[in-house]
């Protein structure tokens, strides 16, 4: 099986614009999770979708929001962005079988440079 | 923010010794996860363990898990230069909704010397 592929790897963005950021999860999972990767917060948590609907959320403002299509590949927008928003964007697609929570997989990320 | 500490910050071994990486955490958990990033790349998942488990083994690595002490312990047997690595542990905290929201530790970056 094809792993997590996320699109683009490396991005230059300048203060004030926005940017898409795209995630193709492995085959047959539904679930598709967003982290934002910092060496001053570490690993943060955005959001998960499932099924096409946002079903957890992270503490991060609304300039941060995502969407995930019928095929359950999904895409995080952040607009008017800020110096502090360079990370590394990791999504990661997981199995959502019930209510129980399963081991996720993690694409390469996007790293995300505001100028 | 994140949801608990990781200990010790790093750690430097020399290859064939074994490497113990701790987590602690502060609420109760569904399962508790631990992960490899290499230089700064994606996550690996490495083993899953359920708040109901205590021991869990996959290969040479070995974890534990006290909800008592709401910590964690992740054992790499028989280390290689190819286990050096940054090691998260992370939490599914139990709450109301479904689904996956993992909180992560600081990490520990593991360095194995040939």
């Amino acid at each position: 099986k094809a792993g997590v592929t996320q699109t683009p790897r490396y991005l230059i963005k300048t203060r004030g614009q926005q940017v898409t950021l795209s995630c193709s999860p492995i085959s047959g999972h539904r679930s598709v999770s967003w982290y934002q990767q910092t060496p001053g917060q570490g690993l943060q948590f955005l959001f998960e979708y499932f099924s096409e609907t946002q079903r957890n959320k992270g503490n991060f403002p609304g300039r941060f929001s995502g969407r995930q299509f019928s095929n359950s590949r999904s895409e995080m927008n952040v607009s008017t962005l800020e110096l502090g928003d360079s990370a590394l964007y990791l999504c990661a697609s997981s199995l959502a079988v019930g209510t129980r929570s399963y081991e996720q997989y993690f694409g390469p990320g996007t790293r995300l440079t505001v100028t | 923010s994140q949801q608990g500490e990781e200990d010790p910050q790093a750690l430097s071994i020399q290859e064939g010794e074994n490497a113990t990486m701790n987590c602690s955490y502060k609420t109760s958990i569904n399962n508790l996860q631990w992960y490899r990033q290499n230089s700064g790349r994606g996550l690996v998942h490495l083993i899953l363990i359920r708040s109901n488990e205590r021991e869990k083994h996959s290969g040479r690595l070995r974890v534990t898990l006290d909800t008592s002490k709401k910590s964690s312990s992740l054992l790499i047997t028989a280390s290689r230069a190819a286990d050096t690595a940054s090691y998260f542990c992370a939490t599914d905290e139990r709450r109301e909704e479904y689904g996956n929201k993992l909180v992560f530790g600081a990490g520990t970056i593991l360095r194995v010397k040939s």
